[in-house]
This record gives C-alpha cells, structure tokens and sequence, in this order.
C-alpha cells in the first residue's frame, strides 16, 4: 500500500513569512496526526483529527498555526507568521483505527523540514 | 500529565554485545507503550508496542508498571540495529490526554 506522502520536503523562509505543508494520508486511515520535531528531541503532537474533526489540538500554537483536514482526506498545517523557533520537521502520521484506541499503529510520512531565517 | 523520559541520548554496543535502552515513563492510568525506529533515511516506524508482547527483529520489551519502565532489549547486537529509537505513549484511557514521545536514544553499533 502506499504510505503516508508530505510536501514540500524541505521548506527555507525567512521569519514573519508564511508556509504551508501539506499531507495526503493511507487511504482509508481515519485519524491524521501532525507533529513538530525540533533538532535533538522526540516528536510533539500538535493536532490530531478524526476524519474531518479535531480531536485534540491543546498543543497548537492557534496564534500562529492552523490546520485543516477538509472532506476527512488530505490536511494541510500552516504557520503565520513564522518564528525563529518553528525551525523543525513536521511530520505527518495516519493511523487506521479512531484517534486514542488502544492497538493502534501510526504510520509516518517522510516530514517536511522547515528553516526559518 | 505524562511524561516519557529516556535517559541515554546516545549508546554505543559493539556487534554481538547486549543492549538495553532505557524507558521510563511516568501516567497515572493503564498505559499503552511503544518502541518507534527511526533508521537512518527513512520514516519514522513501529518497532513494537507492550500489548502484544512478540519480538521483532530479535528485540523484547516488558512493561513493568511498578518501576514504571518499558525497557528494549536484545541480546547480540547486530550493525543493521543502529538508528534512532524513540519509546512512546497512548495513553488510550484517558481521552483528555495526549500521544507522547520520548526524547530518542542514538543506537551505534560498532563492527
């Protein structure tokens, strides 16, 4: 099966600008993750859907960054305006089952790394 | 809130050598814990997780709740082991709280 796509890949701006990453899921998979991963440490949850609503996003910086994952398919996350600080991989992740259920297996896209300078 | 700490950031093994990477973590109800690896190039993935107690690519964790551990082992270290290993955790009864990861231990394993 085909496995979780992300672009752009890499992704360099200057501070105060804007971006946008988007992600395309397994087909099927019900729960879509987005996390940051800053240089050095583990990944951090930033939002989680389930199909086409947010089931957690208590780690989103909602001044800045949004998602969305319309028709519970693709998602797109943006950042506006950009901070130093954001520099990191954004990674997206699928998983089959509802967000939260024990047994579950998250699948992973190759991450879309951002610099900002 | 939980909490995932893995002490080691990097641990080196020579080839055949055991190897153990730490986990603890800290959650207040019945936890679900992970081994996710990340090999150099490529995703993110599972290694395996505690409910289904198997061993893959020669590797075992046992969750051990009264030491609040979930330590990955195995016993002769081969070179193609080396890479990124993150212990995570679901915590799936309790819907007010959050998937996380730890900090990564580097695995090298040296010929």
């Amino acid at each position: 099966e085909a496995g979780v796509a992300q672009s752009p890949r890499y992704k360099i701006i200057e501070k105060r600008q804007s971006v946008a990453f988007w992600c395309n899921p397994i087909s099927g998979h019900a729960t879509l993750y987005w996390y940051q991963q800053i240089l050095g440490q583990g990944p951090k949850l930033l939002i989680q859907f389930q199909n086409n609503g947010v089931v957690d996003d208590s780690q989103l910086p909602k001044d800045r960054f949004s998602a969305e994952r319309l028709k519970g398919v693709d998602s797109t996350l943006k950042i506006q305006p950009a901070k130093l600080e954001d520099s990191a991989v954004y990674l997206c992740a699928s998983s089959l089952r509802r967000a939260k259920s024990r047994g579950d297996t998250q699948y992973f896209g190759p991450g879309t790394r951002l610099t900002v300078l | 809130a939980q909490r995932v700490t893995q002490p080691e950031k990097l641990l080196s093994v020579f080839k055949g050598a055991p190897v153990e990477l730490k986990c603890n973590y800290s959650y207040s109800g019945s936890p679900e814990l992970f081994w996710y690896v990340q090999y150099s190039r490529q995703r993110l993935q599972l290694l395996l997780r505690h409910i289904s107690r198997e061993s893959i690519k020669g590797f075992t964790a046992d969750l051990n709740k009264g030491e609040t551990s979930f330590h990955l082992k195995k016993p002769f270290a081969q070179e193609e082991d080396s890479a990124m290993y993150y212990c995570a955790l679901n915590p799936a009864d309790n819907y007010g709280q959050n998937f996380v990861f730890g900090p990564g231990t580097r695995l090298s394993v040296l010929p």
